[in-house]
């Protein structure tokens, strides 16, 4: 069945650092490819999101580049901040069903320090 | 309000009790979802509803998960005699429409002594 894999975590950054947490998907079709994001104490929301391949998602400086030759949608960030502290989760809307419902990676902490 | 609300925030129960979780969408979305996150983990879904009609119920750990809908309006999340395994974040998302992104809410955290 369709799966997200992440990397695992937590990932420890110090301020103005370059992130990247990876993302594999395994799917039939052509899903879907979203990043959320929890910080501390709040609900998900979403970061970014791809449709198709080679579509690239950007958001509050993340971005995101579905490449359907690797099943991947690797998240990147230049410069990131201690408030980009948070769970970040890879997730893949369900290709062959018209549920929408999402399938979840792990979630990766990332934790950036000043 | 503008976003996804679930009631209680939190919620401490003995085992082998019944708890009834609430989520209240967003106005005119006609989709919503259940999900649980266990600690560490990736959300798992449960259950699907499309206006109060549930089409995908197959996340459902057991036959002691329910969950129904009032028209497309507040849904009920039931876990009758509880276990220690459903200790976890219970999380609401809702969608207005196809290719529209899920909104989350802050979700339920039951635990189960």
């Amino acid at each position: 069945g369709d799966s997200v894999t992440q990397m695992e975590g937590p990932v420890t950054l110090s301020e103005e650092a370059f992130l990247t947490i990876n993302c594999t998907y395994t799917a039939t079709g052509y899903p879907s490819l979203f990043w959320y994001v929890q910080y501390p104490g709040e609900g998900l929301q979403l970061l970014l999101k791809a449709t198709k391949a080679d579509d690239k998602g950007s958001n509050k400086g993340f971005e995101a580049t579905y490449r359907k030759e690797t099943t991947s949608f690797h998240l990147e960030k230049g410069s990131v901040q201690v408030s980009d502290s948070a769970v970040y989760f890879c997730a893949l809307l369900y290709g062959s069903s018209n549920t929408g419902k999402l399938i979840f990676g792990q979630g990766t902490t990332l934790q950036v320090k000043p | 309000g503008a976003g996804v609300s679930q009631s209680p925030s939190n919620k401490v129960t003995e085992k082998g009790k019944d708890v009834e979780l609430r989520c209240d969408p967003i106005s005119g979305h006609t989709a919503l979802y259940w999900y649980r996150q266990r600690l560490g983990q990736g959300l798992e879904f449960l259950i699907y509803f499309q206006g109060n009609s549930a089409p995908d119920k197959s996340g459902l750990p057991s036959d002691r998960f329910s969950a129904e809908r009032t028209g497309e309006s507040v849904s009920t999340l039931t876990i009758q005699r509880t276990q220690q395994e459903d200790s976890a974040v219970y999380l609401c998302a809702t969608r207005k429409g196809v290719g529209e992104p899920q909104h989350f809410g802050d979700g339920t955290r039951l635990s189960i002594l």
